[in-house]
């Protein structure tokens, strides 16, 4: 079975720093990986993708993850945080077999901006 | 083109009481997916209907159910309901082929007292 672990349950940073929220996985497929981005009170939105194409995958808003098969990584950055950035990411995995459509989500990570 | 809707957003139920939740997909898309997300368990995969056929389902009890009709609508029953069921109920809908994107909805926010 698919799963991913997400390392920080809660990360701050102050705006115009660096971002870097941390996510391992585990998988006995070649995995498709996911960020997405979770506004209070809104619904889930993709972030970005990674389906085995190029191991850096940019993003919307700045975003990029690299995939690390050695290390079973896919950890988000942006350079520079922004407030709009205030949210909680999930790292996701897919179940190969199932296509997109079944989806393993991690616990979680909030992010808060300091201003 | 618009998103995915959702609706009710918000519904309050009884224990032992039943609830059907409706969920519209973008148009175009065949697959709708439900994932129920509680601060206990987070977000956990419910079960996936593509052109009016489960075709994935996940762990959750049988009170959990759902249908698609012809024009990739969807519903979720849950009956019986339990305290544990309080939660956001998302969907998502995708045009089901290819590894393409899920695109989910705002969410209902069930609260069983």
């Amino acid at each position: 079975a698919q799963s991913v672990t997400q390392l920080d349950s809660h990360v701050s940073v102050s705006e115009g720093t660096p971002v870097l929220l941390r996510c391992n996985y585990s998988s006995s497929y070649s995995p498709s990986l996911f960020w997405y981005v979770q506004h209070p009170n809104k619904g889930l939105q993709l972030l970005l993708k990674y389906t085995s194409a190029a191991t850096l995958v940019k993003g919307i808003n700045g975003f990029e993850a690299e995939f690390k098969k050695s290390e079973t990584s896919f950890h988000l950055t942006k350079p520079s945080a922004h407030m709009s950035d205030a949210a909680e990411y999930f790292c996701v995995v897919s179940d190969p077999p199932f296509g997109n459509e079944k989806l393993t989500f991690g616990t979680g990570t909030r992010l808060t901006i300091i201003p | 083109k618009a998103g995915v809707t959702q609706t009710p957003r918000y519904l309050i139920k009884t224990r032992g009481q039943q609830v059907t939740l409706s969920c519209s997909p973008i148009s175009g898309h065949r697959s709708v997916s439900w994932y129920q997300q509680t601060p206990g368990q987070g977000l956990q995969f419910l079960f996936e209907y593509f052109s009016e056929t489960q075709r994935n389902k996940g762990n959750f009890p049988g009170r959990f159910s759902g249908r698609q009709f012809s024009n990739s609508r969807s519903e979720m029953n849950v009956s019986t309901l339990e305290l544990g069921d309080s939660a956001l109920y998302l969907c998502a809908s995708s045009l089901g082929t290819d590894y393409n994107e899920q695109f989910f909805g705002p969410g209902t926010r069930l609260t069983v007292l």
